[in-house]
């Protein structure tokens, strides 16, 4: 398996609290990913970063910003949860744009 | 606008009787089409990837084709532990990485 971890596995939060998910890759890739996914909609990507500091939006951004101020670290941050943002979160890693992503396992998001 | 369909959303199975799923895409350069395997409160494993029509990959009992159009994932002599919900997924054609997703076909294997 390749090694990523994401914390927290389950969040339950109030409507207007910042949260911050944290993905963790032992696999030194360059390339690492934010999706969410929800039923009818599938994996969705929200934010993907090419290096340390260089990142950039995907289709569903509004509402998320990211960090990555080191290889192994990609953050995800709701400035101001709301419902819409319940979900689940998968975080993704990659050598390279043409090549296959690999999926952490997964941070299931409530906002109440 | 590069797009993913896969058919059918859902597939009921007998064990032992073969059948293939089918993925249907539009991209105006292709980067990659990549297949995946999800088990329910899992994240998605990688299967395979093909980079151009004719292209084959098989695994134990799954086997992956390209066309210009489509792909699928021919499942031979299917067994229970086999039921999952499967990806299809397409490099975005301006080569940042992205991967376009489809909806995903959920199938069972019935013992």
């Amino acid at each position: 398996d390749a090694g990523i971890t994401q914390s927290p596995r389950h969040k339950v939060t109030e409507t207007g609290t910042p949260v911050t998910l944290r993905c963790h890759q032992t696999e030194n890739h360059r390339y690492m990913y934010w999706y969410r996914q929800d039923p009818g909609h599938g994996l969705r990507l929200i934010h993907y970063s090419y290096g340390v500091k260089d990142t950039d939006k995907g289709e569903v951004s509004d509402g998320y910003s990211v960090s990555r101020s080191k290889t192994e670290d990609f953050l995800l941050t709701l400035e101001s949860a709301t419902s819409s943002q319940t979900s689940v979160y998968f975080c993704a890693i990659s050598v390279g744009p043409s090549y296959e992503q690999y999926f952490g396992p997964g941070t299931r998001l409530t906002v109440t | 606008e590069d797009q993913v369909t896969q058919s059918p959303e859902a597939l009921r199975l007998q064990e032992g009787e073969s059948s293939s799923l089918n993925c249907s895409y539009t991209v105006s350069g292709l980067r990659g089409l990549f297949w995946y395997r999800q088990d329910p409160g899992k994240g998605p494993e990688f299967l395979f990837t093909l980079y151009s029509a004719g292209e084959e990959k098989e695994k134990e009992r799954l086997k992956a084709t390209l066309t210009k159009k489509e792909s699928f994932l021919h499942i031979t002599a299917p067994k229970p532990e086999d039921s999952a919900t499967y990806l299809c997924a397409v490099g975005e054609s301006s080569n940042t990485g992205k991967l376009i997703f489809g909806q995903g076909t959920t199938l069972q294997v019935k013992p």
